[in-house]
């Protein structure tokens, strides 16, 4: 079975500090995705990664960013908490091209983030 | 824009008996891929059926069905014989061609014992 890993399942942070989410895949996917989960609004793409070092925004890309330094794993940054990124969070992995477009995504199980 | 519009946020449905789960569309692409997915209380999204758009029949799995209306941009869900443990968030999703997934606002359904 796909394993999509996210470390912290439950963080509190203050406004203004530095926040990293991690996750890890174990299935060898090229691609690798950050969602951002709010009640009313459903799930929205924050940034999408489909290899190594390669990187692209989704819908809600301000105030954050990514890092993917090795392929089984996908950092998401909050350079600065606010309040505002309350919210949960999920990080997901598929197969890339040329299977491409409509292979299953796989999900972590998320990251609960408070900011205060 | 490309959209995907869940109308109902919640629905409620007897053991047994069967829901339908409501969703639409809006993209002019003519090759995409719909889903739906499953997030039961504190756990894991899990995909449940996925719908290739150039196939003309419904995919189905097991309990679970579409009903896939490509014109009028329509993919609904239907779960037959609802069982408790189909109570969770449903989630519309549409990759609209590409490899990332555009999701609808979620259905909440209750199985009411």
């Amino acid at each position: 079975d796909v394993k999509v890993t996210q470390s912290s399942r439950y963080l509190v942070k203050r406004t203004g500090e530095k926040v990293f989410l991690e996750c890890v895949q174990d299935m060898d996917h090229e691609n690798m995705f950050w969602y951002r989960q709010d009640p009313g609004l459903g799930l929205r793409l924050i940034y999408f990664s489909y290899d190594v070092k390669m990187k692209e925004k989704g819908d809600i890309p301000e105030g954050y960013s990514v890092s993917r330094e090795k392929k089984e794993r996908f950092s998401l940054i909050l350079e600065s908490a606010s309040t505002n990124q309350t919210s949960m969070y999920l990080c997901a992995s598929s197969l890339g091209s040329p299977q491409g477009a409509g292979n299953t995504i796989y999900f972590g199980e998320g990251s609960w983030l408070t900011v205060v | 824009a490309q959209t995907v519009t869940q109308s109902q946020p919640e629905m409620s449905v007897q053991e047994a008996e069967t829901v339908t789960l409501s969703c639409t569309y809006d993209t002019s692409e003519s090759d995409y891929y719909l889903f739906w997915y499953k997030q039961p209380p504190s756990r894991q999204m899990i995909l449940v059926i996925r719908q290739e758009a150039y196939k003309q029949q419904n995919a189905t799995e097991n309990r679970f069905s579409v009903n896939f209306q490509k014109a009028a941009k329509s993919f609904s869900l239907k779960i037959s014989d609802s069982q408790l443990g189909d109570a969770a968030m449903y989630f519309c999703a549409n990759n609209f061609g590409n490899e990332k997934l555009t999701f609808g606002t979620g259905t909440r359904l209750t199985i009411i014992p």
